[in-house]
């Protein structure tokens, strides 16, 4: 059972388009993290939202965590090439361990 | 120091070889993590140390065997592996109990094993 859905698996775009990922579960979460990966690296963590309603900005991107705790999104504003990665959702379970849960990622490439 | 550092970089080792995977935080972080990612797959969790102690096997199989020598270092020692267990092999760093809240983890680039 996949805890944490995301989508869209696959998303090529323009440069200068917008975009939103989604990460949804039926769970709650105390906290959502997004990460983005690059080829041959570890992923890197973007932002951790914990309180439901959460809205949080960083450059052109924007992450939001819902109301219930169980979704999330990523939108991202006027992409642009070095955009390009993999963004993985994570979660940790309402008094769960140190152990996260990933969804299985969205692959974004803007083209220039 | 906000780094974590996974040596080698990259591996290729026989099915019948002993290897060991090295992993290094100085950031203070007393729970440290080994994924295991294959290609185009999100990270699978393996092992949790928390304080130096193993907390979680994610039910692995007993040819990976993980070592925490003190609170800054992880390893994972190799032995007998199958080609399928190539992949890229994560390690990952956080806070106690606030890993997974506030703080997130610090991941290393990670080790990129060949098994053949």
């Amino acid at each position: 059972t996949q805890l944490l859905e995301q989508s869209p698996q696959f998303l090529s775009i323009q440069e200068g388009e917008n975009l939103t990922v989604y990460c949804n579960s039926s769970s709650v979460f105390s906290s959502l993290q997004w990460y983005r990966q690059e080829p041959g690296e570890g992923p890197v963590l973007l932002v951790t939202v914990v309180t439901g309603g959460e809205v949080k900005k960083l450059k052109r991107l924007t992450f939001q965590f819902g109301d219930a705790r169980k979704d999330s999104s990523l939108h991202i504003t006027a992409a642009q090439p070095g955009d390009t990665g993999l963004y993985l959702c994570a979660g940790a379970r309402q008094g769960g361990s140190e152990k996260l849960v990933f969804g299985k990622g969205t692959k974004l490439t803007v083209n220039p | 120091d906000t780094e974590v550092t996974q040596t080698p970089k990259h591996l290729v080792m026989g099915m019948t070889n002993k290897k060991s995977l090295k992993c290094e935080q100085h950031m203070g972080h007393r729970a440290m993590y080994w994924y295991k990612q294959k290609a185009k797959k999100p990270p699978e969790l393996m092992f949790v140390y928390s304080y130096e102690k193993l907390s979680i096997n994610e039910s692995v199989p007993s040819r990976f065997s993980p070592e925490c020598p003190n609170s800054s270092l992880l390893n994972l020692h190799l032995h007998a592996l199958q080609p399928e267990d190539s992949a890229l092999y994560l390690c990952a760093s956080s806070q106690v109990g606030q890993g997974a809240i506030g703080y997130g983890y610090t991941f290393g680039s990670g080790t990129r094993l060949t098994v053949v």
